[in-house]
């Protein structure tokens, strides 16, 4: 099984619905990230959270939302999708201060019609 | 001005030739990475530096702290190699990362 799992790897979704991503790691980690890639830009980190606790913005926040259910699990929805939130979605996990590197989940193609 | 660039955006070459990728950065820096992402879509880190130089294989990551800049070398490239390479900066205590745009390497047979 891969170290951080991402469900669903595709979705095609209309305009106005809510969307749940979900990511599980098996790495043990504190840290959970979820980040947004467009072509040609980087990656805009949405949310992170260094524990069950603890949830922070990051810098592309607007429209999304995140539910860290256990150290495991972390969640992202799109509350009323709109089409320019399709992008391919990542959740990543980190120990403290990224020593050991980030794992990434393979990723969400999400689409919004 | 982007916080970290990376140069060249694209790069073409044949197999077997020594590649280059470049990372400047303008912000103060706990740690710079280098990830590999696959045409799949997968992302994998490859070094994590915040001195000097590390060495995986037929991989090299140099940064110069004092200059801003990190450089992936890539001897005897393989069209395996084949991919987008990112840096990505680590800034303040929390750790989090300013990423580049990614260099999309293409090595031909």
């Amino acid at each position: 099984d891969a170290d951080v799992t991402q469900t669903p790897r595709n979705r095609i979704t209309k305009t106005g619905k809510r969307i749940m991503l979900e990511c599980s790691q098996t790495k043990g980690h504190d840290r959970m990230y979820w980040y947004r890639q467009d072509p040609g830009l980087g990656l805009r980190l949405i949310y992170y959270s260094f524990d069950v606790k603890d949830i922070n913005k990051g810098e592309i926040s607007d429209g999304y939302s995140v539910s860290r259910q256990a150290q495991a699990k972390f969640s992202l929805s799109l509350e009323s999708a709109i089409p320019n939130q399709t992008a391919l979605y990542f959740c990543a996990t980190s120990d403290f201060a990224g020593a050991s590197g980030y794992t990434f989940g393979s990723g969400t193609r999400l689409t919004v019609v | 001005k982007n916080e970290v660039e990376q140069s060249p955006q694209n790069l073409t070459a044949q197999e077997g030739e020594f590649i280059t990728i470049n990372c400047s950065y303008s912000v103060g820096i706990s740690a710079l990475h280098w990830l590999q992402q696959h045409p799949g879509g997968g992302i994998v880190s490859l070094f994590m530096l915040s001195s000097g130089k590390k060495k995986h294989g037929r991989l090299i990551a140099t940064i110069n702290i004092q200059e801003k800049h990190s450089s992936l070398h890539i001897t005897a490239s393989h069209p395996r190699d084949s991919a987008v390479y990112i840096c990505a900066v680590g800034v303040d205590s929390n750790y989090q990362l300013i990423w580049g745009a990614g260099t999309k390497l293409i090595i031909k047979p």
